[in-house]
């Protein structure tokens, strides 16, 4: 699986957009894009994930370069509750068996 | 709709002993993967298992095994625990290893210490 590389940690204000970047420049074409979050001490829960379109659900937007080399996980209207670390995978069709990284530290600010 | 449980929540053990650790798929799923997390890091993959069927594994020794059972719940077993496997330990289940590309579901963990 390719690897990923995302910035160690980023903050945000309560109420603004956060913008998480990862790369994945080495990703082969039948591999996915996932994002899970941790909440300090949980069980880390799924976000949303995609292939080469955009994807949006209730929790997040997911953008995806043409190139596929890139990704950005957006978090609307970021509340003190989205503090969390947050992990980008890249993955071929079976996602389970993807090593996370040490993923991005979002704090968010009031 | 259940989701993923695991038992116990935390564990004491000492260098040397046997450890098992169960976990409850959630409902519809039939795969399992297993992850160390130790502190400070993201979770390392250990096994995944489909309809019962080791289904690959990552860099860990082979005292570190597993189960999965009709119901696909699953057991994780390390023998001759060390210091270093002190770690949280997730299970996560998905709704297949096929083809399609499906999203896991994490268990809140066991903790497990070795002294």
């Amino acid at each position: 699986d390719a690897k990923t590389t995302q910035p160690t940690s980023m903050d945000c204000a309560e109420g603004r957009a956060a913008n998480l970047p990862c790369n994945h420049s080495t990703i082969s074409g039948n591999e996915y894009v996932y994002w899970y979050r941790q909440i300090h001490s949980q069980g880390p829960q799924y976000i949303i994930h995609g292939l080469k379109n955009n994807e949006t659900n209730e929790m997040a937007s997911l953008i995806i370069t043409e190139d596929r080399k890139s990704s950005t996980l957006i978090l609307p209207h970021a509340t003190l509750r989205d503090t969390a670390v947050y992990y980008c995978i890249v993955s071929s069709t079976n996602a389970g068996k993807s090593t996370f990284g040490d993923g991005t530290t979002l704090t968010v600010k009031p | 709709e259940t989701g993923v449980t695991q038992s116990p929540t935390h564990l004491i053990k000492t260098r040397g002993q046997q450890v098992t650790l169960r976990c409850s798929s959630q409902s519809g799923h039939n795969t399992v993967s297993w992850y160390q997390q130790a502190l400070g890091q993201g979770p390392q993959f250990i096994f995944q298992y489909y309809r019962e069927e080791e289904n690959g594994r990552g860099n860990f020794p082979p005292r570190f095994s597993g189960l999965q059972f009709p119901n696909y719940s699953s057991e994780l077993n390390v023998n001759a625990l060390e210091l270093d496997d002190s770690a949280l330990y997730l299970c996560a289940s998905s709704r297949s290893a096929g083809q399609a590309s499906y999203e896991q579901y994490f268990g809140p963990g066991t903790r497990l210490t070795v002294t």
